[in-house]
């Protein structure tokens, strides 16, 4: 059974470092073509794409906030951190950690998501 | 940047069918995949790899994906079928989602 927890404070203040750890069970971040996403979702509006972590340690990032994001990989804790730097009011969102195919980009498996409000 | 056009919403009466389109350019070169997300809930997968469903998903749901569109066919729509439904692809080592439809149904 594949299952995804986010961890994390639910709030931070304005220019601080945001650090989620996602923790998975009932798969390994060893196989071929398996990958860790995060994305988030902002109150009322679309999902967004943060960063992703390969089985192979490749990274990726959306290119509007490459410079503020880090993703690593502990496969021998079965976890995946993200690190944001210089957190905003507008980072206030639901982040989420997930499971995706990457040759085929798919996720198939989602965690319930942890809610992050930045504000003084 | 690669973007993904939905509408923002679609009404259906139940029984009916719902057709939610994602548009992008030359979008049936690249896999799409479709996700349902009801209010409080996490989204969950309905379509991959263009037309392929998980195993926990009804059958009433397919996709199709050629040139510029991709398509979210629900036949026979439910109340439970009400949503937000996002369509994802991959481009240029970037995952790209769609601005998301609402569907109504009543």
């Amino acid at each position: 059974q594949v299952t995804l927890r986010e961890s994390g404070p639910a709030l931070v203040k304005p220019s601080q470092t945001l650090t989620l750890t996602c923790t998975f069970s009932g798969f390994s971040l060893n196989t071929y073509e398996m990958s860790v996403i995060w994305i988030r979702q902002p109150p009322g509006k679309a999902l967004e794409w943060l960063a992703l972590v390969n089985w192979d340690d490749d990274k990726y990032y959306d290119a509007s906030l490459r410079t503020r994001l880090t993703i690593s990989k502990d496969t021998s804790k079965n976890q995946v951190v993200l690190t944001m730097t210089d957190m905003d009011p507008v980072d206030t969102a639901t982040y989420y950690c997930a499971r995706l195919w990457f040759r085929f980009h798919y996720i198939d498996f989602w965690g319930q998501g942890t809610p992050v409000v930045v504000s003084s | 940047s690669y973007d993904l056009t939905q509408p923002p919403s679609l009404s259906v009466s139940p029984g009916q069918a719902a057709s939610i389109a994602c548009s992008g350019d030359k979008l049936g070169d690249k896999y799409v995949s479709w996700y349902q997300q009801k209010p409080g809930q996490s989204p969950l997968l309905v379509i991959y790899q263009d037309n392929k469903r998980p195993s926990v998903i009804p059958d009433r749901f397919a996709g199709f994906n050629s040139g510029d569109t991709a398509t979210l066919t629900i036949s026979g729509t439910q109340t439970v079928d009400e949503a937000d439904y996002y369509c994802q692809a991959w481009d240029s080592a970037t995952v790209i989602f769609g601005g998301g439809t609402r569907l109504t149904v009543l």
